[in-house]
């Protein structure tokens, strides 16, 4: 158990809705990172906060945003969701802001858009 | 630009014999490399990580790597594979400078036989 939970652990939805995941961070972890992994594409980066503030932004459509509140838990908005954006979302959490950090990842939420 | 290679996509070998996963590497600064292992319907753990001290890496269950700057390569190897073992392997490339997010080899998957 790596200590980061991520809810829900699966989601059906349909084309057009609009969904949130949930990640909680390890206890003392500040940065949070976004994953999506899907067969087509392998596991991509989509985006890091460090304490609240925005670090680093990979390969994440307009059509998602994500956000870290005070107590440091994150949430990746999905919006007009596409039969493509069906994928495992990790969430994972590290110490610093320094990506040489270890990241320790949660169990996934497995997004399946019908 | 960084990239990284695994050159085999599927590996299979029989219980007690050794492993061997293979990876390349592309980076413009001195990188940081990094093995993570992946169990069905888990998250991603980290195995061991290279970051320019020692260039023979070893990491938890067994598993070690050694960075060849002259070959541009971060094999991972265990002597002896276990039925646990079978997961897939992803190879990870960051730069040892900047903010530039991991870059995901596609990963191997390693099945262990009987």
């Amino acid at each position: 158990d790596s200590g980061v939970t991520q809810t829900p652990k699966h989601l059906i939805t349909a084309t057009g809705q609009r969904v949130t995941l949930r990640c909680s961070p390890r206890s003392g972890d500040l940065s949070v990172y976004w994953y999506q992994q899907s067969l087509d594409q392998g596991l991509q980066f989509l985006i890091q906060y460090y304490n609240g503030e925005e670090r680093a932004k990979g390969n994440i459509l307009e059509r998602f945003s994500a956000q870290q509140f005070p107590d440091l838990h994150s949430e990746l908005n999905l919006s007009s969701l596409e039969l493509g954006d069906s994928a495992l979302y990790f969430c994972a959490s590290s110490e610093g802001q320094g990506l040489v950090n270890e990241q320790f990842f949660g169990p996934g939420t497995r997004l399946t858009v019908l | 630009a960084q990239s990284v290679t695994q050159l085999d996509s599927h590996v299979s070998v029989s219980e007690g014999t050794p492993v061997l996963l293979r990876c390349n590497y592309s980076s413009s600064y001195s990188p940081s490399l990094f093995w993570y292992v992946q169990h069905p319907n888990k998250g991603l753990q980290l195995l061991l990580k290279y970051t320019s001290a020692a260039t023979l890496v070893k990491g938890i269950n067994g598993f070690e790597a050694e960075f060849k700057k002259s070959e541009t390569s971060f094999h991972l190897t265990k002597p002896s594979a276990h039925m646990s073992d079978a997961a897939e392997y992803f190879c990870v490339v960051s730069p040892f400078s900047g903010n530039t997010p991991l870059v995901f080899g596609k990963g191997t998957r390693l099945s262990v036989i009987a």
